[in-house]
């Protein structure tokens, strides 16, 4: 089965504490995003990748982290910089950039 | 300020009741309308992507129309499995800005049986 799978699902961060979030694809594409969603607010862009070795912010890259080292992998660091970082993050990918976007299934970070 | 705005917030619609959700964009350069579906806890579920105003598509009970200033995501005959939260993204041309989806806030569709 070919898709977007994310871990944790759920993930406690502590004050000053620095967490990776997962995101892997097995679906051959080249471009993956990170977007992170709150209540009441449309998902906002973090970072996203085009191709392996590359990646841009988003529109709010403060705060976190990412490498694309991999074409199936695009982790995410939340870093202590960070300091609202509870949300619900999601990692999608596409073929290509520009493309039709699919998403994983999510995960919810809360601070301890 | 380039923007995306669905309407209405919330839905209740009684099982076999028809509507309509709207998308309304500020955008320039579109390069794509795109409509996801989003149930409690999860990611967001591919749709549809629309190019081009006059374009329709269609699945199952949905259908979504693009004008130039406007999308339409009409449910016909929905089933209470259709509820959900319904997203629009689209994307603009950005001249070398972040290039990922502007995502409106989302329909809260509830279908009782």
């Amino acid at each position: 089965d070919g898709g977007i799978t994310q871990s944790p699902k759920y993930l406690f961060r502590k004050e000053g504490q620095n967490v990776t979030l997962s995101c892997e694809q097995n679906l051959n594409h080249d471009a993956m995003y990170w977007y992170r969603q709150d209540p009441g607010q449309g998902l906002r862009l973090i970072y996203y990748s085009q191709i392996v070795n590359d990646f841009q912010k988003g529109d709010i890259a403060e705060g976190y982290s990412v490498s694309r080292e991999k074409k199936e992998s695009f982790p995410l660091t939340v870093t202590s910089a960070q300091k609202n970082p509870t949300a619900f993050y999601l990692c999608a990918s596409s073929i290509a950039h520009l493309e039709t976007q699919y998403f994983g299934p999510g995960t919810r970070l809360l601070v301890l | 300020e380039d923007q995306v705005t669905q309407s209405p917030e919330a839905l209740r619609l009684q099982e076999g009741e028809s509507s309509s959700l709207n998308c309304s964009y500020t955008v320039s350069g579109l390069r794509g309308l795109f409509w996801y579906r989003q149930d409690p806890g999860k990611g967001p579920e591919f749709l549809f992507t629309l190019y081009s105003a006059g374009e329709e598509k269609e699945k199952e009970r949905l259908k979504a129309t693009l004008t130039k200033k406007e999308s339409f995501l009409h449910i016909t005959a929905p089933k209470p499995e259709d509820s959900a939260t319904y997203l629009c993204a689209v994307r603009m041309y950005s001249g070398g800005g972040a290039d990922g989806l502007t995502f409106g806030k989302g329909t809260h569709l509830i279908i009782q049986p």
